[in-house]
């Protein structure tokens, strides 16, 4: 099965740049989306299709996809801005599966 | 827009049914996924049904004991669950996925409906 891997933890100081990868088998060739889950709440989407933003999504959000390497990268962090992250993609083949990378913690210093 | 409900405890090797009522938009129109999150751990997706119910996927984890359907006529999404193991305690959520068979990204959810797997 597809394996996505991700950093467990990431930080960075307010106003700084946060860049979270994912990792996986030429995922460059796949679609891959960003969540934000904050405690207790459900998780929103915050790129979609390697690097689009849904409605509402602050341009501060951004990613990009090559290689065997996703990245979203979040620019001038807040405090908000904290929350745990994960990337997702669709895996086609013999059998289509729905992948999950283990999630990132974003902690603002 | 996504309501979750039938979560509860239950005895490990029974069933249970989740249902998800969705609200706000076409519902027949997309591509509908269950995702489930234990107890201080990542997400995990579980399943997905098609815009029209015509086909369906699943997790290795879950393949043969739940099974994803939906009533399109109630706006309704399902997940039977059956042989309860305790892994399978989780906070599960709907989805709704941006495209018709579930390949673009998950843009509405549920808040969720807890289970718990317990003797």
């Amino acid at each position: 099965s597809y394996v996505l891997t991700q950093p467990p933890s990431v930080s960075v100081a307010p106003g700084e740049t946060a860049r979270i990868t994912c990792g996986g088998n030429e995922i460059g060739t796949k679609a891959v989306h960003w969540y934000q889950q904050k405690p207790g709440q459900a998780p929103l989407l915050v790129i979609y299709y390697d690097g689009e933003r849904p409605s509402g999504i602050p341009e501060r959000f951004s990613g990009s996809n090559s290689g065997n390497t996703a990245t979203l990268a979040i620019s001038g962090v807040e405090a908000g801005d904290e929350a745990d992250y994960y990337c997702q993609l669709w895996n086609s083949g013999p059998y289509h599966s729905w992948v999950f990378g283990g999630g990132t913690k974003l902690t603002v210093l | 827009q996504l309501m979750e409900s039938g979560g509860g405890v239950v005895q490990p090797g029974r069933s249970l049914t989740l249902s998800c009522s969705a609200s706000g938009f076409a519902f027949s129109s997309y591509g509908m996924h269950w995702v489930r999150q234990a107890p201080g751990k990542g997400l995990e997706w579980v399943a997905v049904i098609w815009f029209d119910g015509t086909n369906d996927y699943y997790a290795d984890s879950v393949k043969g004991r739940f099974t994803i359907s939906r009533d399109n006529s109630k706006t309704t999404l399902y997940l039977q669950m059956s042989s309860l193991r305790g892994e399978d305690t989780a906070v599960y959520y709907c989805a709704r996925d941006r495209d018709i068979f579930g390949y673009y990204g998950m843009d509405v959810w549920g808040r969720g409906t807890t289970v718990t797997v317990s003797s």
